[in-house]
């Protein structure tokens, strides 16, 4: 029932973009988006709700993919801040309980 | 925006001990709280959902028996290790479904638990 995330890993130079991956096989309510620092807990990134969106937070930006059951991250020219482990998280249904993907571990190098 | 205070950060404990974590949300009530577990460098675990005034919901595989939860009021909900063991050391973490919904879900700061 976990969604499935892909890379697990990436590694950028500042300025360089990456697309993170969410799939899912059933059905979706939402899909939400997580950045977490190590030792740290997630801080949310943006919710896309099912009927299909996209959604742009700065240069982070994120796609819904309703009849495929998935969503991807964009991050535009990536800044040394950007790193740290994203995880998308799925509902099945409205307030229902989350389930995370298993991360992609994001790295910014200068 | 939402707060989820959660307390203790870190705690150790002996072997065979309790211990109990407590998430409160802080501006916001929170009638379903969640409970995650976190090994090093893996995914949020989903173990139970708190529901308050009534039961928790446990995940498959989470022994209600030794993770105890408890939802008193609309603002806090408590988790309780029982007989603590080494391999329950991890890293603890609630959540909530923040206010406006579409802020998604709001963390607490997690809880380290070690056992010795």
């Amino acid at each position: 029932q976990q969604p499935v995330q892909s890379p697990q890993a990436v590694i950028l130079r500042e300025g360089e973009d990456a697309v993170i991956n969410c799939s899912s096989s059933k059905a979706l309510y939402s899909v939400h988006w997580y950045r977490q620092k190590h030792g740290e807990a997630p801080v949310f990134l943006m919710i896309l709700l099912k009927g299909g969106e996209q959604k742009g937070h700065e240069k982070i930006s994120a796609s819904f993919n309703e009849k495929k059951q998935q969503s991807s991250l964009y991050l535009t020219a990536s800044q040394l801040s950007y790193s740290g482990t994203y995880f998308c998280g799925t509902e099945g249904g409205a307030g229902n309980d989350m389930r995370f993907g298993a991360g992609t571990r994001l790295t910014v190098k200068p | 925006g939402a707060v989820v205070s959660q307390h203790p950060s870190r705690v150790i404990c002996k072997s065979g001990t309790s211990v109990k974590i407590e998430c409160r949300s802080l501006d916001f009530q929170a009638t379903t709280m969640f409970w995650y577990r976190q090994f090093p460098k893996q995914s949020l675990m989903l173990m139970a959902t708190s529901n308050e005034g009534s039961k928790a919901t446990y995940e498959q595989g989470v022994e209600k028996d030794k993770f105890l939860i408890n939802h008193a009021s609309l603002t806090l909900s408590t988790l309780t290790v029982t007989s603590a063991h080494p391999e329950d050391s991890s890293f603890y973490i609630c959540s909530a479904r923040s206010a406006p919904w579409e802020y998604g879900y709001t963390f607490g700061s997690g809880t380290r638990l070690t056992v010795v």
